[in-house]
């Protein structure tokens, strides 16, 4: 079955980059996501690629998706404190509506 | 702007105990799904429900588990006979679409505890 897999939590510094890595096995995924949930709130979309796709950039955000090691990341330039939340990588494969998600990054911004 | 909204954000129940979870999706979305997050684990799919039906379920959306919607604005899940693995945080999600990029827009969530 499908499997998403995302390291538990990550800490950088304001200013610095982050990047979040997230694994697939399912390799019919059309399209693959990135939710970001801060604390008391629902699972925003952030941003998405679709599978022809190698990168797509949009403002602070970079997805990049290498489809042979089925490894998905998320670059965010400059981070910021309130970029602090719950990353989470999720896949939809073809054919379906459903959503696979991973367990979630959280990420910690340190001043 | 519009959004997904979930009632009660907490729920403590009796095992045994029927609860139900509600949810208003965003007013001209057609797709409805229900999500849930047991601690530390991954947001699992339950089901989605269109045109006042079941379209997809998963293996977790057993018999104890049914969804409804019951007028024009709401959209129940509802677990007959809770178990204590029924604790976790449980999203309701809409979209306007199905297929292409079809966004699910959330809900914050209730969190459902079982003693």
């Amino acid at each position: 079955g499908e499997d998403v897999e995302q390291s538990l939590f990550l800490s950088v510094r304001e200013g610095d980059s982050s990047v979040i890595n997230c694994t697939y096995t399912d390799s019919s995924s059309t399209y693959l996501y990135w939710y970001k949930q801060e604390p008391g709130a629902g699972l925003q979309l952030l941003t998405y690629i679709f599978s022809n796709m190698d990168m797509k950039q949009d403002q602070r955000l970079t997805v990049l998706l290498n489809k042979k090691d089925k490894h998905l990341s998320l670059r965010i330039a400059d981070t910021q404190t309130g970029d602090s939340a719950i990353y989470f990588c999720a896949e939809r494969e073809t054919g379906a509506n459903n959503l696979f998600f991973g367990t979630g990054t959280r990420l910690t911004v340190i001043p | 702007e519009p959004e997904v909204t979930q009632t009660p954000s907490h729920q403590v129940t009796q095992m045994g105990q029927e609860v139900i979870l509600r949810c208003v999706p965003i007013s001209n979305h057609l797709y409805f799904y229900w999500y849930r997050q047991i601690l530390g684990q991954k947001v699992e799919f339950l089901v989605s429900f269109y045109n006042n039906e079941i379209s997809e379920k998963s293996e977790i959306f057993d018999d104890q588990f049914s969804v409804e919607r019951p007028d024009g604005s709401n959209f129940t899940l509802k677990i007959r006979s809770t178990k204590l693995e029924d604790s976790a945080m449980y999203f309701c999600a809409s979209s306007e679409k199905r297929g292409g990029n079809n966004e699910q827009f959330f809900g914050p969530g209730t969190r459902l505890t079982v003693l």
